[in-house]
């Protein structure tokens, strides 16, 4: 089974407007992290936000925000206000075991995201 | 901050010959590297877990006679592609966590492969 399920292969959105990107997670551990990055074409990743489980807001970083419902086991990204440069694909992520540096991330496939004028 | 550089940012070479790619971290010590394979409009797939001295753990499915991984300081990572051929042409990322901050992972920009 899939750890990180992102079902949004492509969303298309206008400047301005805010828009949602889909991520549900699967773990059986009480202590993980869940990550959201943004890889635009240079293949750079970009970290955008993290979100821990055990906290209790929802993360907020600037125009994002992480729509963290533990119960559903989902952790969507907001982008308010889209801009053209937000144009890229997007990434959800989970580490399990946070607390420990040496545990690698656990990618979705990903969500192209095309803001246009 | 916290910089992770990689080199080269793209290398196109001919079908056997081997390619090594560096790691590093500018500005922080990272006592593990991780290493992430990319093909096109696909996800970043996890190929190996690198420490500093000793010796890297990988991921099922990943040849480590392949893929060399060595971790010889507490900023530098490398990985060998030994033989390559034109299947291992792809996209290759480290990251690292740093030291006491383990809700943090920095990924290096990344290096294109294309074996001909």
């Amino acid at each position: 089974a899939q750890k990180i399920t992102q079902t949004q292969p492509g969303m298309f959105v206008q400047e301005k407007e805010a828009v949602t990107l889909d991520c549900t997670y699967d773990t059986s551990d009480q202590s993980y992290g869940l990550f959201w990055y943004k890889q635009p074409s240079s293949g750079e990743m970009i970290f955008l936000i993290y979100q821990g489980s055990y906290d209790e807001q929802n993360a907020t970083e600037g125009r994002y925000s992480l729509n963290f419902q533990k119960a559903r086991k989902s952790a969507n990204l907001v982008i308010s206000a889209s801009q053209l440069g937000d144009s890229a694909m997007y990434f959800c992520a989970m580490r399990e075991t946070p607390n420990q540096a040496g545990t690698a991330l656990i990618f979705g496939k990903g969500t192209t995201l095309s803001v246009s004028s | 901050g916290a910089v992770v550089s990689q080199h080269p940012s793209w290398v196109i070479c001919k079908s056997g010959t081997s390619v090594k790619i560096e790691c590093r971290s500018l500005d922080f010590q990272a006592t593990t590297m991780f290493w992430y394979r990319q093909f096109p409009k696909q996800s970043l797939m996890l190929m190996a877990t690198s420490n500093e001295g000793s010796k890297a753990t990988y991921e099922q499915g990943v040849e480590k006679d392949k893929f060399l991984i060595n971790h010889a300081s507490l900023t530098l990572s490398t990985l060998t592609v030994t033989s390559a051929h034109p299947e291992d042409s792809s996209f290759y990322i480290c990251s690292a966590s740093k030291q006491g901050f383990p809700d943090t992972q920095y990924f290096g920009p990344g290096t294109r492969l294309t074996v001909l």
